[in-house]
């Protein structure tokens, strides 16, 4: 089955600097790769998903780009702010009803 | 507004008491989850359903049922709670036509003394 890797575990970043979040999938057929943020407190909440017929998705501060050839994809955000700090959350799956498969997630404080 | 909710948000409780707690969607979906997440670790799936009448296991070992007998609820049931099943349950869905978004609720924390 479909195993997920997420580095780094905890990411420290200065307010303004930019901070990457990767994350690693086995499964080659997987095709939606979805990042979800968790503030404390909160639940998870869908900020930005890429499907594999695209290679780099942007929204305002945050991007994701991905590589299907090495099977990786990552979260860029740019110019940082303290509300980013949470913790982040890659996921894959395959279309058509299959489960989502999360990473252990990436916990970002955002320093000010 | 179309959301999920989940009932109670908190819940604290003795140790060999039967507990349920309540999910519901009025976002038309199809499929729905549970996932236990102690607070801002990983997300563990120990329950899912395509649609009324169908349940699945998850990952994760639980010692929980599910029902899903309305399309819009999916009930959680610990039948005696133990301290072990100390944690934040949370309960998603999502379309489970091709765009497999899943939106998430709020919560419920468990307590069990």
């Amino acid at each position: 089955g479909e195993n997920v890797e997420q580095h780094p575990s905890t990411l420290s970043v200065q307010e303004g600097d930019s901070a990457v979040i990767k994350c690693t999938y086995s499964d080659s057929a997987s095709n939606y790769f979805p990042w979800y943020k968790q503030e404390l407190g909160k639940r998870p909440q869908l900020i930005i998903d890429i499907r594999s017929n695209v290679g780099e998705k942007k929204d305002q501060r945050i991007a994701v780009t991905l590589n299907k050839t090495a099977k990786h994809f990552s979260l860029h955000i740019t110019e940082t702010q303290p509300e980013d700090s949470a913790v982040y959350f890659c996921a894959a799956s395959k279309s058509y009803g299959q489960n989502f498969v999360f990473g252990p997630g990436t916990r970002l404080s955002v320093l000010p | 507004e179309a959301d999920i909710y989940q009932t109670p948000r908190y819940l604290v409780i003795g140790t060999g008491k039967k507990i349920t707690l309540e999910c519901s969607q009025t976002m038309g979906h199809d499929k729905m989850y549970w996932y236990q997440q102690d607070p801002g670790m990983e997300l563990h799936l120990i329950h899912y359903s395509y649609g009324v009448n169908s349940t699945e296991k998850g990952d994760l070992s639980s010692e929980s049922t599910v029902s899903r007998i309305r399309t819009e609820h999916f009930p959680l049931t610990l039948e005696s709670a133990r301290p072990s099943h100390t944690s934040q349950y949370l309960c998603a869905s999502s379309t489970g036509t091709g765009k497999e978004t899943q939106y998430f609720g709020p919560g419920t924390r468990l307590l069990v003394l």
